[in-house]
């Protein structure tokens, strides 16, 4: 069956400038998560969208970071004026809920560049 | 999570069986433990979970001392292919979501 998707699958952008970043979770998954990881580097938590429940944005690193998640399926990350220490690879994951939330499905990821 | 002591690295020869333990002493009644498995530019690969004694599915076996202290993930007769860093996690599945790595064991298989 169809896995996560993410698009884009590389982005390059400009110090200053916005970019959103896009989730399709595996159909009927109730739970979201977004990670980032870079070179080399463990994964980071960013957030976590669970049904209707207000997410858990703790990870998000600044205000520049905000994620949303439309109709519990698609979601996307946004980050607002790019810095250079925002360049990773944004992972986004699903999993069927809470039970057995450490089974979790990950997409090929966003490689974010910025310049 | 529980903290976890896993090999930096391993290396191996195709055909073999790969077994790689995951030490976990501080381990919780209602702790489960997770294996990951990521290559190079791609997302981490949920293998298999278990919580005591023996799991097994098409990709690997998870073995489970009685006291749960360890687990040893055991990969049979590796290809070129299973060249990956493996990450063990141990935590509650029910009521935490957030994974955390700790640096995992990079496995090597050589031709």
């Amino acid at each position: 069956g169809a896995g996560v998707s993410q698009s884009p699958s590389n982005k390059v952008t400009e110090k200053g400038k916005d970019v959103e970043l896009r989730c399709d979770p595996i159909s009927g998954h109730t739970a979201l998560y977004w990670y980032r990881q870079s070179l080399g580097q463990g994964l980071e938590f960013l957030i976590y969208f669970q049904g209707n429940s207000a997410p858990d944005k703790s990870g998000l690193p600044s205000d520049r970071f905000s994620a949303e998640r439309t109709g519990g399926s698609v979601s996307t990350l946004t980050i607002q004026r790019t810095q250079q220490e925002d360049s990773a690879v944004y992972l986004c994951a699903s999993s069927p809920g809470l039970v057995r939330s450490y089974e979790q499905y990950f997409g090929p990821g966003t490689r974010l560049t910025v310049t | 999570l529980a903290k976890t002591t896993q090999p930096i690295s391993m290396d191996s020869y195709e055909g073999q069986e790969v077994n790689i333990t995951c030490s976990h002493n501080n381990i919780a009644t209602n702790d489960y433990i997770t294996w990951y498995q990521q290559f190079p530019s791609q997302g981490p690969r949920f293998i298999i979970q278990g919580y005591k004694t023996k799991v097994t599915n098409e990709v690997a076996s998870l073995f489970i001392p009685a006291d749960r202290k360890s687990s040893t993930l055991s990969l049979p007769r590796v290809s070129l292919s299973d060249t990956a860093v493996y990450y063990c996690l141990v935590g509650p599945v029910d009521s935490s979501y957030k994974l955390i790595f700790g640096s995992g064991t990079r496995l090597l298989v050589r031709p």
